[in-house]
């Protein structure tokens, strides 16, 4: 059983598109995350919900809106798609990152043209 | 703002060789750090984690050592091999009023030649 899965795993879209990523755990954790990893690797945090409560919101263009219509599930849509939105996209889920770390889903390449 | 960073983006090393991957982070009131390995195309996936009140911590064929006075973590792998090559990433949770986020660093890349 797969503990965190995405979906899709690839999505290519035109700019000025609208689309949705989706996301859902089967850990039973209360906290879920999304990630945007960039063409060199790097890791940053996006959003955070705790038992369907946003919790963290880094500076995200507004077009990222994040819904999580329960504690299992945490979606990310977007909209007006750029050309530098594309990246990967991680969903991760934890119940106490300050003990136990997150799980990750394996991830979704979008790729804006 | 405060990050963590990598002295070292890619390493190589042979098989059965030992690695050791650096990393430097600069919040202080970090208390509890992981190193993630991430495969090509998967999600990054937990290896180790030790916290503040530790300086060492070992695991199968890895061992995470913590300095706190240089704010310095480094991940060490024992006789690695080819399936050991990935990006491997240090990642920090501060606590406070940063608690539930993890700060990851820039990753390094590892590769193993048989």
């Amino acid at each position: 059983d797969t503990a965190v899965s995405q979906t899709p795993k690839y999505l290519v879209t035109q700019m000025g598109n609208d689309k949705s990523i989706k996301c859902e755990q089967n850990l039973g954790h209360d906290t879920m995350y999304w990630y945007k990893q960039d063409s060199k690797k790097f890791l940053k945090i996006m959003f955070s919900y705790n038992n369907k409560e946003l919790i963290i919101n880094e500076t995200v263009p507004n077009r990222f809106s994040p819904k999580s219509p329960d504690k299992a599930h945490l979606n990310l849509h977007i909209n007006s798609l750029e050309l530098g939105d594309s990246a990967v996209y991680f969903c991760a889920s934890s119940q106490n990152p300050g003990i136990y770390g997150y799980t990750f889903g394996s991830g979704t390449r979008l790729t804006v043209v | 703002g405060e990050s963590v960073g990598l002295h070292l983006p890619t390493l190589s090393v042979q098989e059965g060789d030992n690695s050791i991957i650096n990393c430097a982070y600069s919040n202080s009131a970090s208390d509890y750090f992981i190193w993630y390995k991430q495969e090509s195309g998967k999600g990054p996936q937990f290896i180790i984690d030790i916290r503040s009140n530790m300086d060492k911590r070992q695991g199968q064929r890895v061992t995470v050592l913590l300095n706190k006075t240089v704010k310095h973590l480094s991940l060490q792998i024992a006789a690695t091999q080819p399936g050991d090559s990935a990006v491997y990433f240090c990642a920090e949770n501060a606590g406070g009023t940063s608690y539930g986020k993890l700060t990851f660093g820039q990753g390094t890349i590892l590769t193993v030649h048989p």
